[in-house]
């Protein structure tokens, strides 16, 4: 187990609809980053959050936002969902500046399903 | 662009035999290479990962080999067992302010081991 807990786990919405995805990070971590991992692919970077700012984004629109709170968890916000939008989200925590490597651990993800 | 890239989507191995799982990167300029193994319904845990400025490094019944003069990397591991089924991703990091950037995951090779 590597301490960063996702939630909801499994969810479903509509085009056009918006959904709130959650992330507890390890404890002593103060980086946060999400993906999305579409259906027999690999992760693709959405963005990082470092001390509760922005650190980097990938190639993801506007209505994919983010926020991490002053105890280092974080919400990624998607507007306007898409049918595309369906896919495995994962958070990972690290430790930053203070890890050798930025080796990332993983939650488990929240599994997204546009209809 | 950066991308990280593998040469076989499926592999498939007798168990006791050595798994060999290639990859290949585009970006000279990352820092570590990482391999991560994914398990159905869980997400990515990191096995083993290797600086730039080294050719090879050992773990428990896993080895990293890194050739940068034609970019390539490769996760061995010795004597496969059931456990070792999974989805294997090879992906790159550098250092980049205060944090690291993000990793740039490859798409994975399927392990699937022959009892």
């Amino acid at each position: 187990e590597t301490g960063v807990t996702q939630s909801p786990t499994h969810l479903i919405k509509t085009r056009g609809q918006q959904v709130t995805l959650r992330c507890s990070s390890q404890s002593g971590h103060n980086t946060v980053s999400w993906y999305q991992q579409a259906l027999g692919q690999g992760p693709q970077f959405i963005f990082q959050y470092y001390r509760e700012e922005e650190n980097g984004r990938g190639n993801f629109p506007p209505r994919f936002s983010g926020l991490q709170f002053p105890n280092y968890s974080s919400e990624l916000n998607v507007n306007a969902l898409e049918l595309d939008d369906s896919a495995l989200y994962l958070c990972a925590s690290s430790l930053g500046l203070g890890s050798s490597t930025g080796e990332l651990f993983f939650g488990e993800g929240s599994r997204l399903t546009v209809l | 662009g950066e991308s990280v890239g593998l040469h076989l989507p499926t592999l498939s191995v007798q168990e006791g035999d050595n798994s060999i799982i290639n990859c290949a990167y585009s970006n000279s300029a990352s820092d570590y290479f990482i391999w991560y193994k994914q398990e159905s319904g869980k997400g990515p845990q990191f096995i083993i990962d290797i600086r730039s400025n080294m050719d090879k490094r050992q773990g428990q019944r896993v080895t990293v080999l890194l050739n940068k003069t034609v970019k390539h990397l490769s996760l061995q591991i010795a004597a496969t067992q059931p456990g070792d089924s999974a989805v294997y991703f090879c992906a790159e990091n550098k250092f980049k302010g205060a944090s690291y950037d993000k990793v740039i995951f490859g798409p994975g090779t399927s392990l699937s081991v022959i009892p």
